[in-house]
């Protein structure tokens, strides 16, 4: 079982409201993902890091935006929460290694009314 | 176009039956290819992983193997249990990458009856 975590698993809110996702891990990994997955759809990244003071934006253009000022975590931001953001995010790290695998965490369930 | 496409799209058998999963790519350079088994509310977890040079590749139950000139892939699962009812994922990395991105399929659901 990997130690990465993500809370709240599950999130209802109302429109125009600022939201954090949480994203720790205890691995001491260097590199950490967020991923965008809708019901059926592959998973979009959206934003990484290689490390401390490090963030990218992904494939998938996002409105959310991320910092990283520690090495175990990892918090993803919606400034202002719209219908078109309710998906599932997915929090990822992976030691910085050639082939090493990634982590998932359990994922959090957004839901924007 | 998705570079990493699965079939069947979903999936029905009986516990205790086995079955395969398909997975075809186009990423170049290729790197490895993984098998994520995703469990419904769940972040996927790593089942195998295969490099160029490996044809085949066993975890338990579950046997992946890869044709690295024909970009395709398969998973085998035998004896399948209620357990084993999961989205399964192929997810292929390409070499050139130090991010260590990583392309995804959209998975098979399988679905296990008792």
């Amino acid at each position: 079982e990997a130690d990465i975590y993500q809370t709240p698993r599950y999130l209802v809110i109302g429109t125009g409201k600022k939201i954090t996702l949480e994203c720790s891990q205890t691995m001491g990994h260097d590199k950490m993902y967020w991923y965008q997955q809708d019901p059926g759809m592959e998973l979009h990244l959206i934003h990484y890091s290689y490390g401390v003071n490090s963030t990218e934006k992904g494939d998938l253009s996002s409105e959310s935006t991320v910092s990283r000022i520690r090495t175990e975590h990892f918090p993803l931001t919606l400034e202002s929460a719209r219908p078109s953001h309710t998906s599932q995010y997915l929090c990822a790290s992976r030691a910085d290694r050639v082939q090493e695998t990634q982590y998932f965490g359990p994922g959090t369930r957004l839901l924007v009314l | 176009k998705n570079q990493v496409e699965q079939s069947p799209q979903s999936l029905i058998i009986l516990e205790g039956k086995n079955c395969t999963l398909q997975c075809n790519y186009t990423v170049s350079p290729f790197s490895n290819l993984r098998w994520y088994k995703q469990d419904t509310g769940r972040g996927p977890v790593s089942l195998t992983i295969m490099t160029f040079s490996e044809n085949t590749k066993s975890n338990g139950r579950y046997t992946a193997t890869l044709d690295a000139d024909t970009k395709q892939s398969s998973l085998h699962i035998t004896a399948s249990q209620l357990s084993d009812s999961a989205s399964y994922i192929c997810v292929v990395s390409d070499r050139g990458s130090t991010l260590g991105r990583l392309y995804f399929g959209r998975g098979t659901q399988l679905t296990v009856w008792p």
